[in-house]
């Protein structure tokens, strides 16, 4: 999967617990994305980061916080999940921050429940 | 603000013929445009994409169509075959404040037997 791996790949959750979904790649690649799916709006980004530490908000960042300490991962928290947070995550990579012809590689995505 | 936007939620097509799937953006600082498709349970893979300096980008039996005085791209599947099934995500990408890609709202692909 062009190394790139999301954790946990399902998770159950109850309202206002704080959740953490993992995005580990190993392709060295300096920026990485979270968005979110969901019916009738496509992928949302939600935070992305251009480096370590470095990080910025996306178009629905709202309830979410990102953490960057190491090239290779990428974490998203929910600081108090909600329900309309139930959707599936999907990390993506890039080599550059300037989309060109092949856009971002994408992990397998994260289905998370909010109950 | 859907600043690209599938307007079909969903299409069927038989098997052998061609797949039309449409397209429309807002942002005029757009200058790259991709094809994702997406299998249940699997992350968005690339399919093609066209620079904005171009008309036509073909591959294989992928042809993706832009005409930027209308915003408006299309994919042609042709022929249409069983494993095309999927979800097709439109996305744009620019610089100045939109190089980040932004996604269409997807269109689900059935091909028929």
């Amino acid at each position: 999967d062009a190394g790139i791996t999301q954790s946990p790949r399902h998770k159950v959750t109850e309202t206002g617990t704080p959740v953490t979904l993992r995005c580990h790649q190993t392709e060295n690649h300096r920026y990485m994305y979270w968005y979110r799916q969901d019916p009738g709006h496509g992928l949302r980004l939600i935070h992305y980061s251009y480096g370590v530490k470095d990080t910025d908000k996306g178009e629905v960042s709202d309830g979410y916080s990102v953490s960057r300490s190491k090239t290779e991962d990428f974490l998203l928290t929910l600081e108090s999940a909600t329900s309309s947070q139930t959707s599936v995550y999907f990390c993506a990579i890039s080599e550059r921050g300037r989309v060109t012809n092949y856009g971002y590689t994408f992990g397998s995505g994260t289905r998370l429940t909010v109950v | 603000d859907q600043q690209v936007k599938q307007n079909s939620p969903s299409l069927s097509v038989q098997e052998g013929r061609i797949s039309i799937l449409n397209c429309d953006y807002t942002n005029s600082m757009f200058d790259y445009f991709l094809w994702y498709k997406k299998y249940p349970a699997e992350g968005p893979t690339f399919l093609i994409s066209i620079s904005s300096i171009k008309d036509k980008n073909e591959d294989g039996r992928f042809t993706v169509f832009l005409n930027k005085s209308a915003k408006h791209l299309s994919l042609h599947i042709v022929p249409s075959q069983p494993g095309d099934s999927a979800v097709y995500f439109c996305a744009a990408s620019g610089v100045q404040g939109a190089q980040k890609l932004v996604f269409g709202q997807g269109t689900r692909l059935t091909i028929n037997p």
